[in-house]
């Protein structure tokens, strides 16, 4: 079973809401990313939590704000977006290994959002 | 660093033709090479990946790669199309030495058309 799972599918959302984005796994991977997608082209990293920590952060606005509560939840807070933030938001895990390595990344169908 | 590029940004074929999607990298090690397909409206799905030994490697739904370390590519190849191969496909890349964490550099994707 390879299954990350996303809520809610849709979101409409006003630049003065603050709204949230959920992501859940039970592969038992021990990371977990935030990609932002634009129609039409690739992903782009947003967030890397290994081990429930954040590791990567690419220069995100800090209207987005990520939070791990445990090894099987991410969620991505949103708060006073801007409407060029309407995009679809994939959530992803992967195994992690404190020795080193690379594993596949395995995506959710992600969150269509829209910025109003 | 590293990086990869996917020259066609489309490619048309007819159903039951043999179909190839090309993807070139760049990196400063060995490379950790992915194919990540996605159809409309829906997240990326892991199709297959490259990591060391053969370098022709099988993946979901009939897909298959090349690696070729003296040209730097790592092509997708299906022998017969099907029309619901219609998507967008995305190569994908990291570094075996990059010191830059769970970090995967993505082409710009080439959306590929099955014709009846």
């Amino acid at each position: 079973d390879t299954e990350v799972t996303q809520t809610p599918k849709h979101l409409v959302m006003g630049m003065t809401n603050k709204k949230s984005l959920k992501c859940e796994q039970h592969m038992g991977h021990r990371a977990m990313y935030w990609y932002k997608q634009k129609a039409k082209k690739p992903p782009e990293l947003m967030f890397v939590y290994s081990y429930e920590k954040l590791s990567i952060n690419e220069s995100v606005p800090s209207r987005f704000s990520p939070e791990c509560p445990n090894s099987s939840l991410l969620n991505l807070h949103l708060h006073a977006l801007q409407p060029e933030d309407s995009a679809l938001y994939l959530c992803a895990s992967s195994q992690e290994s404190r020795t080193g390595g690379f594993y596949t990344i395995y995506f959710g169908e992600g969150s269509w959002l829209t910025v109003v | 660093a590293q990086s990869v590029a996917q020259p066609e940004d489309q490619v048309n074929v007819a159903e039951g033709n043999p179909l190839t999607v090309k993807c070139t990298y760049s990196v400063s090690g060995n490379p950790y090479l992915f194919w990540y397909v996605q159809y409309p409206n829906r997240g990326l799905q892991f199709l297959l990946k490259y990591i060391t030994g053969d370098n022709l490697v099988k993946g979901s739904y009939g897909f298959e790669a090349e690696f070729n370390k003296s040209q730097t590519s790592f092509h997708l190849k299906k022998p017969s199309a099907l029309v619901s191969d219609s998507a967008l496909y995305f190569c994908a890349v990291r570094d075996d030495i990059e010191a830059a964490g769970n970090k995967l550099t993505f082409g710009g994707g080439t959306r590929v058309l099955v014709k009846p």
